[in-house]
């Protein structure tokens, strides 16, 4: 079956601009979780969601993150007023609840702030 | 608090030589542990996980780690290197104590694996 996917791939924003990156997890996987990956360095949670509840966003940089999964699937993590620090690649995982171990990541979305 | 630790940026062996990658932990409680690999432009790929039972844990393409709770280290090691197994390798640990959900990432090892 189809495996996470995540749109675009690839982002160049202005500095200031408000960018919004999707992530579409498994069909049936209810938990959903974020991370950020800056360069050299390993992913770092950002949020979690089980269905569409936010269960978990401790670490969220900042207010201007935000992240939603309005219906329980597709997912938005939506960055305002993007700063040359927000460049990194933004990668989404899902699980079922019942096998919290088994997250599968898609292929991220490289954000890039000029 | 919980880290991971991976201790080389960079691990370099020739193929067909057995390879090791190093990960040492820290949590509250009992950890879950795992291995994953990324391949350029690639999101992460599971290898293995430590739950419970075992310490040894085999996994994908010939992959195996050994949970080592005294010394709190959890090394991924395959017998025989190919160079297809260059790549970037993470450990990953979830604290079961917290109740938290998420993974904790060590920085990422290169592996390269010289023809």
């Amino acid at each position: 079956g189809a495996g996470v996917s995540q749109s675009p791939r690839y982002k160049v924003a202005k500095r200031g601009q408000d960018v919004a990156l999707r992530c579409d997890p498994i069909s049936g996987h209810v938990s959903l979780f974020w991370y950020q990956q800056a360069l050299g360095q390993g992913p770092e949670f950002l949020t979690y969601f089980q269905n569409e509840a936010q269960l978990d966003k401790s670490g969220l940089p900042s207010d201007r993150f935000f992240a939603e999964r309005p219906e329980g699937s597709v997912s938005t993590l939506k960055i305002q007023r993007t700063q040359q620090e927000d460049s990194a690649v933004y990668l989404c995982a899902s699980s079922l609840v019942s096998l919290p171990n088994e997250q599968f990541f898609g292929p991220g979305t490289r954000l890039t702030v000029l | 608090a919980q880290s991971v630790a991976q201790p080389e940026d960079q691990v370099n062996v020739a193929e067909g030589n057995p390879l090791t990658v190093k990960c040492t932990y820290s949590v509250s409680g009992n950890p879950y542990l795992f291995w994953y690999v990324q391949y350029p432009n690639r999101g992460l790929q599971f290898l293995l996980k430590y739950i419970t039972g075992d310490n040894l844990v085999k996994g994908s393409y010939g992959f195996e780690a050994e949970f080592n709770k005294s010394q709190t280290s959890f090394h991924l090691k395959k017998p025989s290197a190919l160079v297809s197994d260059s790549a970037l390798y993470f450990c990953a640990v979830r604290d079961y104590q917290t109740g938290a959900n998420n993974l904790f990432f060590g920085t990422g090892t290169r592996l390269t694996v010289i023809p």
